[in-house]
């Protein structure tokens, strides 16, 4: 059973610093992992998505990486703003019978001014 | 291009009652999913539509249930609420196809009381 933890449960920083959010899973058998952003009481918006043969995807600030053998990706965020403040979430894209997207329970990130 | 539309975006029914929501896709997407997110289980799979078929269910009781027209807007419902249902109910719209990704709508809160 494919199962998605993320550490740590919460990160606070100053503005301005770089970070770096953490996702392991335990089954390589997966096609894609999809980061995502979510505001308190939003939906969910997609930050960014790796194929399995990709290594990372980079937008703006954001660099993702995915090491499937060793079931791990890591969001960095560069220079962070108060802006980033919100809940980060990875999901993992097996497309087997537990569902499409299994989630990790988030990051919550507070970016101090 | 319009995004994944979900109507209402909020909802307080009495235990006993049903409920029906509504998911818009991104034009062209064949495909939606539901999802439950709750503060304790985080976000679960419900079930993937795609085609007017439903093509994957996640661990949710029978009284949660979903349909799928051919334009693609799918209904999630559910039958004699209970209080532990109450939760952010979200659809993420994909084309369907393995590994291309998903977007999620703004979700609707269900308060049930």
């Amino acid at each position: 059973k494919q199962e998605v933890t993320q550490i740590p449960a919460a990160l606070s920083v100053p503005e301005g610093e770089n970070l770096v959010l953490n996702c392991s899973f335990t089954d390589s058998a997966i096609y894609n992992l999809q980061w995502f952003r979510q505001d308190p009481g939003k939906g969910l918006t997609s930050l960014l998505l790796i194929q399995s043969s990709q290594r990372e995807q980079t937008s703006g600030r954001l660099n993702a990486s995915l090491d499937k053998s060793s079931g791990r990706s890591t969001l960095y965020i560069a220079a962070s703003q108060p802006g980033d403040s919100a809940t980060y979430l990875c999901a993992v894209d097996g497309g087997g019978s537990q569902g499409n997207l299994i989630f990790g329970k988030g990051t919550k990130l507070s970016v101090k001014p | 291009k319009a995004g994944v539309t979900q109507t209402p975006r909020y909802l307080i029914k009495t235990r006993g009652q049903q409920v029906t929501l509504s998911c818009s896709p991104i034009s062209g997407h064949r495909s939606v999913s539901w999802y439950q997110q709750t503060p304790g289980q985080g976000l679960q799979f419900l079930f993937e539509y795609f085609s007017e078929t439903q093509r994957n269910k996640g661990n949710f009781p029978g009284r949660f249930s979903g349909r799928q027209f051919s334009n693609s807007r799918s209904e999630m419902n559910v039958s004699t609420l209970e209080l532990g249902d109450s939760a952010l109910y979200l659809c993420a719209s994909s084309l369907g196809r393995a590994g291309m990704g998903y977007t999620f709508g703004s979700g609707t809160r269900l308060t049930v009381v």
